[in-house]
Parts: C-alpha cells; sequence; structure tokens
C-alpha cells in the first residue's frame, strides 16, 4: 500500500553536478507530476505528465527535464544542479480525468552547495 | 506572480473551537479548489474539494465554502482537533485537472 514513492529522500550536491529524482506510483494512475516547494511558497508545478508518452512544462521548468519511464515511474532530472535549485521535491499522481485529487509522495529534500 | 493567496501564515485555535483557514485567487478562470494538509517530512494530503458551480461542501468536520464574486473561499473545521495541527494548502485549476496552483500555506497548531 506504498501509494507514490520518491528517491532518494535527501541528497547534497555540488553546483553543476547532475542528478535523477525519481517517482514511482502502485495506484494505476494515469496521469503525474513534479513540484518543488520553497520556503514561504507553495509547491510549484514543475513538469507534469498527463499520460504515459506525454509531457509538459509547468510554472518552473527551466533547468529540468523530465522521463516518463512506464506508467507507474515518473523521474525528473536536474542536469546542471545550481543553488537555485535547493528545495523540496514532491512528485504526485492522479487518475486522468476532470477533478481528480492528486497523491503526494513523501518529498525530496535536496540541497546544492 | 501568485494568483492563490492565504494571507494568514498561521493560526492557533483551541481543541474543540472552529478553525477557519482563508483563501483568495485572482484568476476568475479558475473552476476547481482544493485544500490539502501536510504534515512535516510527509507529503500533503488531499482534503477535501469544491467544484465552481458549488458554493458549499461538507466532509465530515471539514467544510469548504466558496464565494466566486469576492474570489475567495475559506475551510472550517469543527470541532478542530489535536491531530489537526498541520499546514493547510489551498489550490486551484482552471481546467478541472491536472495544474494546481497553491497558495503559501496556513500553519494551524491547535492547543489543548
Amino acid at each position: 500500500n506504498a501509494g507514490v514513492t520518491q528517491t532518494p529522500k535527501f541528497q547534497v550536491l555540488k553546483t553543476g553536478q547532475s542528478m535523477t529524482l525519481q517517482c514511482a506510483q502502485d495506484m494505476n494512475h494515469n496521469s503525474m507530476y513534479w513540484y518543488r516547494q520553497d520556503p514561504g511558497m507553495g509547491l510549484r508545478l514543475i513538469y507534469y505528465s498527463a499520460s504515459e508518452g506525454t509531457t509538459d512544462k509547468g510554472e518552473v521548468p527551466n533547468g529540468y527535464n523530465v522521463s516518463r519511464l512506464n506508467k507507474r515511474e515518473f523521474s525528473l532530472r536536474l542536469e546542471s544542479a545550481a543553488p537555485s535549485q535547493t528545495s523540496v521535491y514532491f512528485c504526485a499522481s492522479s487518475e486522468f480525468g476532470l477533478n481528480q485529487p492528486q497523491h503526494f509522495g513523501d518529498g525530496t529534500r535536496l540541497s546544492i552547495l | 506572480d501568485q494568483q492563490v493567496k492565504q494571507n494568514s501564515p498561521s493560526l492557533s485555535v483551541q481543541e474543540g473551537r472552529i478553525s477557519i483557514l482563508n483563501c483568495d485567487y485572482t484568476n476568475s478562470m479558475f473552476d476547481y479548489f482544493l485544500w490539502y494538509k501536510k504534515y512535516p517530512a510527509e507529503g500533503p494530503t488531499f482534503l477535501i474539494s469544491i467544484s465552481s458551480i458549488k458554493d458549499k461542501n461538507e466532509d465530515g468536520r471539514f467544510t469548504v465554502f466558496l464565494n466566486k464574486s469576492a474570489k475567495h473561499l475559506s475551510l472550517h473545521i469543527v470541532p478542530s482537533q489535536p491531530g489537526d495541527s498541520a499546514v493547510y494548502f489551498c489550490a486551484a485549476s482552471r481546467d478541472s485537472w491536472g495544474k494546481l496552483q497553491f497558495g503559501a500555506g496556513t500553519q494551524v497548531v491547535v492547543t489543548p
């Protein structure tokens, strides 16, 4: 009964390093999302995937890439990490369609020095 | 440009009393609104939602009210319990699915 699983939970990177954040869901959801949360701000959408095989930019996509590997997995990649990308990253999933609430993982806390 | 605003960063309420959380939005195209609850070191958990065709939705102790003319929604928790101590996020979408815009959150502390 895992729901949405994110790995790793914590990571420290140096500026310029690359990293992939992993997300997997076991609820057979079609849609998946990546958000970031910064202090004093709400969650902001980075990228989303409405269904397997499609991805689209959200509100803050610069500096990130995503891959919808299959229906279960949606990864977020930082090609060249910058201190401004220090944040808590949340992955979410939902059924495809109108008014479907999103289910979130517990987040990855990422620090970039 | 933040289109969903929660102007009260914190709220303290006594156990058993009512908690009222407020949220304002600027985009009149939003048509679906949600409240999420978040404990430390966990992801947000869906609490309750409301479509723009309604002005009230109730689920147990939680009621959400929507005032479209004022672009305002509120979450009422009655009665408040210690387990309600968490950060509450208001969120909105403009096409009834998918891309959500979140407010900055309100930290609720329920005291004995």
